[in-house]
């Protein structure tokens, strides 16, 4: 499987500022999507990453909250805007290979303040 | 909406004992069954993939797969306190290459 590097690892925040998470991937990917998970809380999908194309984001994410470039097949972005406490989660990049199994980053930890 | 049931537990096992955790799902249609297993502060980590109806098995593990009841679970053999973590059960609806996850169960082996 792919090795999956995502960074930062954890950040502490504060309110009303952006943070950007990268994830880069040791091959080219297709599919790349960006989670969230909650305390507590099991996976929830934000967006799949489109490389050349405005991502595909899932209800109740939208693009201005959470703006997501994929300028080739091994890297994305995430950014969590204008955050706000309600943002404090894991923040996961994962892909997806042809037998669509999904591995994961190692995840950030996004504390807001 | 796809959904993916799981009971959040805590599931207790004494070490050396068959630990079972178990996953229903709503799409008839799904094909791609997954178990992905998270430590504490830590991501998903893929343990076990299931396509057809049956068990497959993979060291301790065993996966066990029936669609017509649109049910999996997993077993986990001579149970360690090293496998004390949440297990995720992750479906991919239809010919979807996403998978819908689960709430996931919590399982503790003591010693």
């Amino acid at each position: 499987s792919a090795v999956i590097s995502q960074k930062p690892s954890r950040d502490i925040c504060q309110r009303g500022t952006s943070l950007t998470i990268q994830c880069q991937v040791d091959s080219q990917v297709t599919m790349m999507f960006w989670y969230r998970q909650q305390p507590g809380q099991s996976l929830t999908l934000i967006a799949t990453a489109n490389q050349g194309s405005e991502a595909t984001y899932e209800s109740g994410f939208v693009i201005d909250k959470f703006p997501i470039s994929r300028p080739n097949l091994t890297f994305s972005t995430l950014t969590v805007s204008n955050m706000s406490p309600e943002d404090s989660s894991i923040y996961l990049c994962s892909v997806g290979d042809g037998n669509r199994q999904a591995f994961f980053g190692q995840g950030t930890r996004l504390t807001v303040v | 909406q796809k959904e993916v049931e799981q009971n959040s537990g805590p599931l207790s096992v004494p070490e050396g004992a068959i630990a079972s955790l178990n996953c229903t799902y709503s799409d008839r249609v799904s094909q791609s069954f997954f178990w992905y297993r998270q430590y504490s502060g830590k991501s998903p980590e893929l343990i076990m993939s299931i396509y057809s109806n049956g068990d497959k098995e993979d060291g301790r593990f065993t996966a066990q797969l029936n669609k017509a009841s649109q049910y999996v679970s997993l077993l986990i053999r001579d149970s360690q306190p090293s496998d004390s973590a949440t297990y995720l059960c992750a479906v991919n609806p239809g010919g979807s290459y996403i998978p819908t996850f689960g709430r996931g169960t919590s399982l503790i082996v003591h010693p």
